[in-house]
């Protein structure tokens, strides 16, 4: 079936390390996209890109980067920098004319 | 640029009675829009979109919005919640010109009593 995949659902990061989020999908979009997720806030827009090689920061792009190698795949990576980085992320991706379709989400806790 | 306001944040509802989550959009072009509905610890889904044509869209489980373009507004509703209504609903909006990005409002908290 086509769709967005995210990996780990649960990720557990210590102080001071990066961790990197996986975001695939296979339905052939052109654009992809990052959200931040905290408790009782609405989404926001960490990165996206909208073409392979290509991706534009988002509102709260500090803490963070991203790669698209692939149109297929736009990873997400957790810096050290990153002072709060506790929070729900979610992947999307949309196409011409589509809406945008989301992944079910990871959890990333700092312990 | 786009912007998406949502005005009530939490909206407790009995069970049956009806229900209207309200949403508001400003933008200089014309735009596509769309409500979520998001349950707790998983991803957004698609409840309904407005493209083009009618003004009033429906999903298969009984919310309907309509797109007012005079008063830019895009109100959810739904005659008679059910328990499983339970959930946050963010509405959205993208350009039809520069499909770009999707903007998201900050979502409205759905309770429905029983």
């Amino acid at each position: 079936d086509g769709g967005i995949t995210q990996s780990p659902k649960y990720l557990f990061r210590k102080e001071g390390q990066n961790v990197t989020l996986s975001c695939e999908q296979n339905l052939n979009h052109d654009a992809m996209y990052w959200y931040r997720q905290d408790p009782g806030q609405g989404l926001r827009l960490i990165y996206y890109s909208q073409i392979v090689n290509d991706f534009q920061k988002g509102d709260i792009a500090e803490g963070y980067s991203v790669s698209r190698e692939k149109k297929e795949s736009f990873p997400l990576t957790v810096t050290s920098a990153q002072k709060n980085p506790t929070a729900f992320y979610l992947c999307a991706s949309s196409g011409a004319n589509t809406e945008a379709f989301f992944g079910q989400g990871t959890r990333l806790t700092v312990v | 640029a786009q912007s998406v306001t949502q005005l009530d944040s939490q909206v407790p509802v009995f069970e049956e009675a009806p229900v209207e989550l309200r949403c508001n959009y400003s933008s200089s072009v014309s735009v596509y829009l769309f409500w979520y509905v998001q349950y707790p610890n998983q991803g957004l889904q698609l409840l309904l979109k407005y493209l083009s044509g009618s003004t009033l869209v429906e999903s298969i489980n009984g919310f309907e919005a309509e797109f007012n373009k005079s008063q830019t507004s895009f109100h959810l509703r739904k005659p008679s919640v059910h328990i499983s209504d339970t959930a946050e609903y963010f509405c959205a909006v993208s350009s039809k010109t520069s499909y770009d990005k999707v903007i998201f409002g900050p979502g409205t908290s759905l309770s429905v009593i029983p």
